[in-house]
């Protein structure tokens, strides 16, 4: 069945560039309809969406995070990356990426990543 | 930018008990609203979509309802396996969660 599958850095230092890349596997992201996202959750806290892709690369952001927030997709590879600049403590959290249940990024998600604890600290 | 709220932050219930939480939209969604269940250290859940409509797989306990700005998730009678943090999320632009509600033990 279906898995994405978070990796990247634990540790990014304050003003630089938390990089993310999912991995999906038991599917491929270029032959569905679905779009792919990323959400985020600090600790104890809430969930926040950050922005979602389709595989011919078209992107929707959180307007929040918008000037800082680039997700690209890489069909070959099956995976899709987000980055997130100039970060501070706030940005701590953990990230997950999920798959939109339906057509379009106007759905929910019903398939996510197990989670990758971002800290940022230097 | 849509808002989202949700009452009560913390329900402590027992097993076989009814549990109703409510979400509220700061404008109206229509029907475009999700239900997740997360537990410590995992990922949420999906449990509900378009308000009403239950995720494969899930037990059909749980129900959800309302359209509009006003919305809920009911849990017909408590499991052991359902104390658990309940977001809501709506969808109809772009995608806000609620804050949580924790059910917990009575």
């Amino acid at each position: 069945q279906l898995q994405l599958q978070e990796s990247g850095p634990g540790l990014v230092k304050p003003s630089e560039t938390l990089s993310l890349t999912c991995t999906v596997s038991g599917g491929s992201i270029s032959r569905s309809s679905y779009y792919w996202g990323w959400i985020r959750q600090p600790p104890g806290k809430g969930l926040e969406w950050i922005g979602s892709i389709y595989f011919t690369g078209s992107t929707y952001y959180n307007p929040s995070l918008k000037s800082r927030v680039t997700i690209s997709v890489d069909t070959s590879k099956n995976q899709f990356s987000l980055k997130l600049s100039s970060v501070t403590a706030a940005d701590t959290a953990v990230y997950y990426c999920a798959r939109h249940s339906g057509l379009g990024p106007n759905n929910a998600f019903d398939i996510w990543g197990q989670g990758t604890m971002v800290t940022v600290s230097s | 930018d849509i808002q989202m709220s949700q009452s009560p932050s913390t329900l402590s219930a027992s097993v076989g008990d009814r549990v109703t939480i409510t979400c509220r939209a700061s404008q109206t969604i229509s029907s475009w609203l999700a239900w997740y269940q997360q537990k410590p250290g995992k990922a949420p859940k999906l449990l509900i979509y378009k308000a009403s409509s239950l995720e494969s797989g899930v037990p059909s306990r749980f129900s959800g309802s309302g359209s509009g700005t006003e919305f809920t998730l009911t849990i017909s009678s408590l499991q052991p396996d359902d104390f658990a943090t309940y977001f809501c999320q709506q969808y109809n632009s772009p995608g806000t969660f609620g804050p949580g509600t924790k059910v917990e033990f009575k």
